[in-house]
Protein backbone atom coordinates (compact mmCIF):
# COMPACT_ATOMS: atom_id res chain seq x y z
CA UNK A 1 0.00 0.00 0.00
CA UNK A 2 0.78 4.01 0.17
CA UNK A 3 2.46 4.22 -3.28
CA UNK A 4 2.83 7.49 -5.11
CA UNK A 5 3.65 8.00 -8.68
CA UNK A 6 5.25 10.69 -10.55
CA UNK A 7 5.23 11.38 -14.37
CA UNK A 8 7.30 11.81 -15.93
CA UNK A 9 10.25 10.59 -14.94
CA UNK A 10 12.80 12.79 -16.56
CA UNK A 11 11.94 15.57 -19.06
CA UNK A 12 14.30 17.88 -20.97
CA UNK A 13 12.66 21.01 -22.19
CA UNK A 14 14.21 24.53 -23.73
CA UNK A 15 14.02 27.65 -21.70
CA UNK A 16 10.57 29.14 -22.06
CA UNK A 17 8.27 26.73 -22.27
CA UNK A 18 6.49 25.19 -19.34
CA UNK A 19 6.02 21.73 -18.02
CA UNK A 20 3.98 19.75 -16.08
CA UNK A 21 4.87 17.24 -13.76
CA UNK A 22 1.92 14.93 -12.63
CA UNK A 23 1.74 13.19 -8.89
CA UNK A 24 -0.73 10.25 -8.18
CA UNK A 25 -1.47 8.59 -4.98
CA UNK A 26 -2.09 4.86 -6.66
CA UNK A 27 -4.37 2.93 -3.33
CA UNK A 28 -5.03 5.90 -0.90
CA UNK A 29 -6.39 9.42 -0.87
CA UNK A 30 -4.32 11.86 -0.35
CA UNK A 31 -6.30 14.93 1.13
CA UNK A 32 -2.49 16.37 1.24
CA UNK A 33 0.37 16.39 -1.39
CA UNK A 34 3.77 18.06 -1.21
CA UNK A 35 5.76 19.38 -3.80
CA UNK A 36 9.61 19.14 -3.01
CA UNK A 37 13.05 20.38 -4.75
CA UNK A 38 16.35 17.93 -4.27
CA UNK A 39 19.38 19.68 -5.91
CA UNK A 40 22.13 17.13 -6.15
CA UNK A 41 23.85 15.97 -3.06
CA UNK A 42 21.27 18.05 -0.96
CA UNK A 43 18.60 17.77 0.85
CA UNK A 44 14.64 17.78 0.18
CA UNK A 45 13.37 21.14 -0.28
CA UNK A 46 9.60 22.13 0.59
CA UNK A 47 8.20 23.98 -2.00
CA UNK A 48 4.43 23.91 -1.22
CA UNK A 49 1.35 21.92 0.25
CA UNK A 50 -1.05 20.65 -1.85
CA UNK A 51 -4.78 20.57 -0.18
CA UNK A 52 -7.33 18.86 -2.75
CA UNK A 53 -9.86 21.61 -3.74
CA UNK A 54 -8.13 24.39 -2.32
CA UNK A 55 -5.19 26.61 -3.07
CA UNK A 56 -1.54 25.35 -2.54
CA UNK A 57 0.88 27.28 0.07
CA UNK A 58 3.83 27.85 -1.06
CA UNK A 59 7.03 28.43 1.13
CA UNK A 60 8.56 31.14 1.78
CA UNK A 61 10.91 31.97 -1.22
CA UNK A 62 8.95 29.62 -3.55
CA UNK A 63 7.32 32.10 -6.54
CA UNK A 64 3.58 30.91 -6.91
CA UNK A 65 2.97 32.10 -10.16
CA UNK A 66 6.07 29.88 -11.52
CA UNK A 67 5.47 26.92 -9.89
CA UNK A 68 1.67 26.24 -10.54
CA UNK A 69 0.01 23.66 -8.39
CA UNK A 70 -3.20 22.02 -8.82
CA UNK A 71 -4.61 19.41 -6.70
CA UNK A 72 -8.32 18.82 -8.77
CA UNK A 73 -8.97 15.20 -6.69
CA UNK A 74 -7.51 13.06 -4.06
CA UNK A 75 -5.27 11.25 -5.78
CA UNK A 76 -4.08 13.61 -8.15
CA UNK A 77 -1.86 16.71 -7.97
CA UNK A 78 0.23 18.59 -10.56
CA UNK A 79 3.29 20.96 -10.45
CA UNK A 80 3.24 23.06 -13.48
CA UNK A 81 7.34 24.69 -13.95
CA UNK A 82 6.35 27.95 -16.36
CA UNK A 83 8.44 29.65 -18.35
CA UNK A 84 11.32 27.36 -17.15
CA UNK A 85 15.10 28.54 -16.99
CA UNK A 86 18.39 26.37 -16.18
CA UNK A 87 18.03 27.71 -12.80
CA UNK A 88 14.82 25.52 -12.81
CA UNK A 89 17.08 22.15 -13.67
CA UNK A 90 16.38 20.07 -10.45
CA UNK A 91 14.88 16.56 -8.91
CA UNK A 92 11.43 17.05 -8.26
CA UNK A 93 9.78 15.00 -6.18
CA UNK A 94 6.17 14.89 -4.71
CA UNK A 95 4.54 12.80 -1.53
CA UNK A 96 1.59 12.05 -0.34
CA UNK A 97 0.06 11.28 3.04
CA UNK A 98 -3.61 9.73 3.62
CA UNK A 99 -5.99 10.93 5.53
CA UNK A 100 -5.62 11.85 9.23
CA UNK A 101 -1.42 10.53 8.82
CA UNK A 102 1.43 12.25 9.28
CA UNK A 103 3.88 9.59 7.13
CA UNK A 104 4.75 11.12 3.82
CA UNK A 105 5.01 8.66 0.97
CA UNK A 106 6.90 9.70 -1.36
CA UNK A 107 6.82 9.42 -5.41
CA UNK A 108 9.84 8.60 -7.66
CA UNK A 109 10.72 12.04 -8.43
CA UNK A 110 10.87 13.54 -11.87
CA UNK A 111 14.39 15.12 -13.17
CA UNK A 112 13.79 18.14 -15.01
CA UNK A 113 16.61 19.59 -17.38
CA UNK A 114 15.56 22.88 -19.12
CA UNK A 115 18.42 24.10 -21.87
CA UNK B 1 12.63 28.46 11.21
CA UNK B 2 13.11 24.59 12.36
CA UNK B 3 16.10 23.24 11.81
CA UNK B 4 17.64 19.25 12.00
CA UNK B 5 21.12 18.28 12.19
CA UNK B 6 21.86 15.40 10.94
CA UNK B 7 24.78 13.13 11.81
CA UNK B 8 27.17 11.98 10.89
CA UNK B 9 27.62 13.46 7.29
CA UNK B 10 29.47 10.19 5.42
CA UNK B 11 30.00 7.06 6.95
CA UNK B 12 32.40 4.38 5.36
CA UNK B 13 32.15 0.59 7.14
CA UNK B 14 32.63 -2.55 6.28
CA UNK B 15 29.75 -5.22 5.54
CA UNK B 16 28.99 -6.50 8.62
CA UNK B 17 29.08 -3.81 10.86
CA UNK B 18 26.60 -2.28 12.49
CA UNK B 19 25.92 2.03 12.37
CA UNK B 20 24.32 4.68 13.89
CA UNK B 21 23.66 7.83 13.06
CA UNK B 22 21.25 10.96 14.68
CA UNK B 23 19.54 13.91 14.63
CA UNK B 24 18.92 16.77 16.33
CA UNK B 25 16.76 19.45 16.40
CA UNK B 26 16.32 23.60 18.03
CA UNK B 27 12.62 22.55 18.39
CA UNK B 28 10.33 19.74 19.70
CA UNK B 29 8.94 17.74 17.03
CA UNK B 30 5.59 15.78 17.38
CA UNK B 31 6.61 13.03 14.99
CA UNK B 32 9.67 11.95 13.88
CA UNK B 33 10.40 9.99 10.55
CA UNK B 34 13.23 8.37 9.06
CA UNK B 35 14.05 8.05 5.13
CA UNK B 36 16.26 5.73 2.98
CA UNK B 37 16.95 7.29 -0.50
CA UNK B 38 18.90 5.63 -3.81
CA UNK B 39 20.71 7.83 -6.15
CA UNK B 40 17.93 8.80 -8.82
CA UNK B 41 14.61 7.54 -6.60
CA UNK B 42 12.48 9.13 -3.97
CA UNK B 43 12.81 8.48 -0.27
CA UNK B 44 11.16 5.40 0.93
CA UNK B 45 9.77 5.65 4.35
CA UNK B 46 12.23 3.16 6.99
CA UNK B 47 10.55 4.02 10.47
CA UNK B 48 7.94 6.16 11.72
CA UNK B 49 8.16 7.56 15.63
CA UNK B 50 4.75 9.30 17.38
CA UNK B 51 6.29 9.04 21.38
CA UNK B 52 8.67 10.42 23.23
CA UNK B 53 11.06 7.58 24.50
CA UNK B 54 9.06 5.51 21.56
CA UNK B 55 11.68 2.45 20.26
CA UNK B 56 10.97 1.16 17.16
CA UNK B 57 11.91 -2.16 14.83
CA UNK B 58 12.20 -2.53 11.17
CA UNK B 59 13.85 -5.60 10.61
CA UNK B 60 17.73 -4.72 10.97
CA UNK B 61 16.47 -0.82 11.59
CA UNK B 62 15.96 0.60 14.75
CA UNK B 63 14.93 3.80 15.92
CA UNK B 64 13.99 6.05 19.02
CA UNK B 65 12.30 8.88 19.35
CA UNK B 66 14.57 11.41 22.15
CA UNK B 67 12.47 11.66 25.37
CA UNK B 68 13.08 15.56 24.95
CA UNK B 69 10.84 15.71 21.51
CA UNK B 70 14.24 17.25 19.76
CA UNK B 71 16.39 14.29 18.65
CA UNK B 72 16.12 10.96 17.30
CA UNK B 73 18.54 8.18 16.48
CA UNK B 74 18.77 5.23 13.93
CA UNK B 75 20.47 1.77 13.44
CA UNK B 76 21.31 -0.26 11.63
CA UNK B 77 22.60 -3.87 12.56
CA UNK B 78 25.04 -6.23 10.62
CA UNK B 79 25.05 -3.97 7.53
CA UNK B 80 24.97 -5.47 4.18
CA UNK B 81 25.45 -4.20 0.74
CA UNK B 82 22.13 -2.95 0.14
CA UNK B 83 21.82 -0.57 2.55
CA UNK B 84 24.11 1.88 0.70
CA UNK B 85 22.25 4.68 0.29
CA UNK B 86 21.43 8.23 2.26
CA UNK B 87 19.61 8.27 5.21
CA UNK B 88 17.53 11.16 5.84
CA UNK B 89 15.75 11.96 8.89
CA UNK B 90 12.15 14.46 8.98
CA UNK B 91 10.45 15.89 12.13
CA UNK B 92 7.26 17.90 12.32
CA UNK B 93 4.27 17.02 12.02
CA UNK B 94 1.59 17.31 8.63
CA UNK B 95 4.90 19.80 7.20
CA UNK B 96 7.98 17.65 7.28
CA UNK B 97 11.69 19.49 8.47
CA UNK B 98 14.62 17.29 6.43
CA UNK B 99 18.10 16.48 8.10
CA UNK B 100 21.11 17.04 5.67
CA UNK B 101 21.11 13.38 5.03
CA UNK B 102 24.04 10.53 6.30
CA UNK B 103 25.68 9.13 2.92
CA UNK B 104 26.00 5.39 4.06
CA UNK B 105 28.88 3.64 1.87
CA UNK B 106 29.84 0.01 2.62
CA UNK B 107 33.15 -1.87 1.73
CA UNK B 108 32.19 -5.60 0.70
Amino acid sequence: GAVVSQHPSRVICKSGTSVKIECRSLDFQATTMFWYRQFPKQSLMLMATSNEGSKATYEQGVEKDKFLINHASLTLSTLTVTSAHPEDSSFYICSANDRGEYEQYFGPGTRLTVT
Amino acid sequence: GQQLNQSPQSMFIQEGEDVSMNCTSSSIFNTWLWYKQDPGEGPVLLIALYKAGELTSNGRLTAQFGITRKDSFLNISASIPSDVGIYFCAGGAQKLVFGQGTRLTINP
